[in-house]
């Protein structure tokens, strides 16, 4: 199957520095990608839907200018977590689908977990 | 609008016990899709099953089992013989059929705990 990365697996920042996380298609070009987060013990909660080369679209109460997403290329995607807070500790998951892929597959990085300090 | 829920919380079993994860959606949809998905301590997601609306097929995967039933909006999910390795969190998830591709929307999980 396809394969998605995402970097880093883990990422300790302190409180008001910028953290960038990458998600790639590693065999596969992603039109679309999906940024989900997940706090401790919650569920996976859809933040945002990027589509290559045009802006993404975030979902009602999620800040577009705190949680910057990028998708410049069918090979990667990247969320900017801007002067992050203890509060956006979480685990952020992406997954992608992508061109040649099946009916609605989707294909889900490993997760990024970050802890804010 | 859509959702999924996932009743059950947390469920403990003893080893080689069979233990069934319910899942009940709702969507004004004809054509979805339905998923699980495993989530072990490490966080990364191992997918396990995806059925579409159209096919009501059970569906037999080793100890693995999934009963889709539209007439009820259930896709319930049954361990045979578990192990202490089945141990984790489980999650429904649904989405649209949509040719651009659409987000999933999970369940709030059941966290199913195995003892031997």
């Amino acid at each position: 199957g396809a394969v998605v990365s995402q970097h880093p697996s883990r990422v300790i920042c302190k409180s008001g520095t910028s953290v960038k996380i990458e998600c790639r298609s590693l065999d596969f070009q992603a039109t679309t990608m999906f940024w989900y987060r997940q706090f401790p013990k919650q569920s996976l909660m859809l933040m945002a839907t990027s589509n290559e080369g045009s802006k993404a679209t975030y979902e009602q109460g999620v800040e577009k200018d705190k949680f910057l997403i990028n998708h410049a290329s069918l090979t990667l995607s990247t969320l900017t977590v801007t002067s992050a807070h203890p509060e956006d500790s979480s685990f952020y998951i992406c997954s992608s689908r992508g061109l040649g892929t099946g009916d609605n597959e989707q294909f889900f990085g490993p997760g990024t977990r970050l802890t804010v300090l | 609008a859509q959702k999924v829920t996932q009743a059950q919380t947390e469920i403990s079993v003893v080893e080689k016990e069979d233990v069934t994860l319910d899942c009940v959606y709702e969507t004004r949809d004809t054509t979805y899709y339905l998923f699980w998905y495993k989530q072990p301590p490490s966080g990364e997601l191992v997918f396990l099953i995806r059925r579409n609306s159209f096919d009501e097929q059970n569906e037999i995967s080793g100890r693995y089992s999934w009963n889709f039933q539209k007439s009820t909006s259930s896709f319930n999910f049954t361990i045979t013989a578990s192990q202490v390795v089945d141990s984790a969190v489980y999650f429904c998830a649904l989405s649209e059929a949509d040719q651009a591709g659409t987000a999933l929307i999970f369940g709030k999980g059941t966290t199913l705990s195995v003892s031997s």
